[in-house]
């Protein structure tokens, strides 16, 4: 059972756009994680969001946590080349396994 | 800081072969994982160690897979015999603490294919 979705599972941009993706769950997370990942290497964590309703920014990129804590979104200002790369949130949910979603593949075309 | 090492990078065995993998994760980190990474999926967890001892290993294939991390230090990863559904990247992590929220390190990964 997957119990973390993504969307959308694939994305293409020009450089300059905004986009938004997606992190949904039925459980409640204890806490959730976005890491980005680059062909050949291993996830890097980029933020990690506790408490319902949080807001986090790190540079270009918003990462929302829900109120509920059942779902996150990360938002890209001005997307660069430099953004591309599988999007992977993961957490724990209470009684669970650390698990992750299935990514969201972005491309950003110069 | 020396990142988490891992070999091989790449490793193509037949089916029913045996395989290990190596993990050497950050110095001072107690807490290890091992996660298997199939071609368009998240990470899932196999397993982890605290310190030389298993936290979790309520997903690993227990008839055909085994790790262990002697010394509290390095881990391997065992396949044995591998099955064509095995093919995946083989990603090891570390973290200072077994902590939720803590971040973990990962290494590069080793891809296998099994044909």
């Amino acid at each position: 059972t997957q119990l973390l979705e993504q969307s959308p599972q694939f994305l293409s941009i020009q450089e300059g756009e905004n986009l938004t993706v997606y992190c949904n769950s039925s459980s409640v997370f204890s806490s959730l994680q976005w890491y980005r990942q680059e062909p050949g290497e291993g996830p890097v964590l980029l933020v990690t969001v506790v408490t319902g309703g949080e807001v986090k920014k790190l540079k270009r990129l918003t990462f929302q946590f829900g109120d509920a804590r059942k779902d996150s979104s990360l938002h890209i200002t001005a997307a660069q080349p430099g953004d591309t790369g599988l999007y992977l949130c993961a957490g724990w949910g209470y009684g669970q396994n650390f698990v992750f979603g299935p990514g969201t593949r972005l491309s950003v075309l110069p | 800081e020396a990142g988490v090492a891992q070999s091989p990078r790449y490793k193509i065995i037949e089916k029913r072969q045996s395989v290990a993998f190596w993990c050497n994760p950050i110095s001072g980190h107690a807490t290890l994982y091992w996660y298997q990474q199939i071609l368009g999926q998240g990470p899932k967890l196999l397993i982890q160690f605290q310190n030389n001892g298993v936290v979790d290993d309520s997903q690993l294939p227990k008839d055909r897979f085994s790790a262990e991390r002697l010394k509290g230090v390095d881990s391997t990863l065992k396949i044995q015999p591998a099955k064509l559904e095995d093919s995946a990247v083989y990603l090891c992590a570390s973290s200072l603490v077994e902590a939720r929220g803590g971040e973990q390190y990962f290494g590069p990964g080793t891809r296998l294919t099994v044909t």
